[in-house]
């Protein structure tokens, strides 16, 4: 069972305007959520994280939602850039040392 | 620092053999985990170690072996392949994974696996 899930494969936006990818979680005991970004042939890369004692954390461009209530979590990129155009994989943790991603978003900015 | 290398980069089995991905890294991490990676699936833990002699059961453990003798190194064994097993494999560690922190983990370049 997925327990995180991503349901938009792909997502294409212009350049200058805002990108915003979501993912949904079933698991209620997992209290730490991240994101990551990965290029083509790469690993993946830390982009933010966000405790499940807040709702908002802000890095930059970069802002992660958290609506607990509706097990939802949204990343926000201001203003979006060709460089963001990536695989976008969010991933969720809880206390037993165990992480799970979802399938990834396919970012695509367009200039 | 070199960080998290892989190696190798790319391989092709036959169905039946038995190989070793490696994986080490250089930053004294605690944490090392192994993950594949399916099409429409994401990212999957097999195993992972939260420090050298201890070793533990991810999402997906099953056909795959690991050991943690050093700090460095975490390599994953696959003890007879199967076509199922084809996927690309990342590596990863992190400094310490206690509970609700989930230090940032560094992903290695990963590993492509053919099995025909």
């Amino acid at each position: 069972d997925q327990q995180v899930k991503q349901n938009s494969p792909s997502l294409s936006v212009q350049e200058g305007r805002i990108s915003i990818l979501n993912c949904d979680y079933t698991n209620s005991m997992f209290d730490y959520f991240l994101w990551y970004k990965k290029y083509p042939a790469e690993g993946p890369t830390f982009l933010i994280s966000i405790s499940s004692i807040k709702d908002k954390n802000e890095d930059g461009r970069f802002t992660v939602f958290l609506n607990k209530s509706a097990k939802h979590l949204s990343l926000h990129i201001v203003p979006s850039q060709p460089g963001d155009s990536a695989v976008y994989f969010c991933a969720a943790s809880a206390q037993n040392n165990d992480m799970r991603f979802g399938a990834g978003t396919r970012l695509t900015v367009k200039p | 620092n070199a960080g998290v290398t892989q190696t190798p980069k790319f391989q092709v089995l036959k169905t039946g053999q038995s190989m070793t991905l490696q994986c080490a890294q250089d930053m004294n991490h605690e944490y090392m985990s192994w993950y594949r990676q399916d099409p429409g699936m994401g990212l999957r833990l097999i195993h992972y170690s939260v420090g050298a002699g201890i070793t533990d059961q991810g999402e997906v453990p099953n056909g795959y072996n690991v050991s943690r003798s050093t700090t460095e190194d975490f390599p994953l064994r696959l003890l007879s392949a199967a076509p199922s097993q084809t996927s690309v494999y990342f590596c990863a560690s992190s400094y310490s994974f206690s509970g609700s922190k989930q230090e940032t983990q560094y992903f290695g370049p990963g590993t492509r696996l053919l099995v025909l």
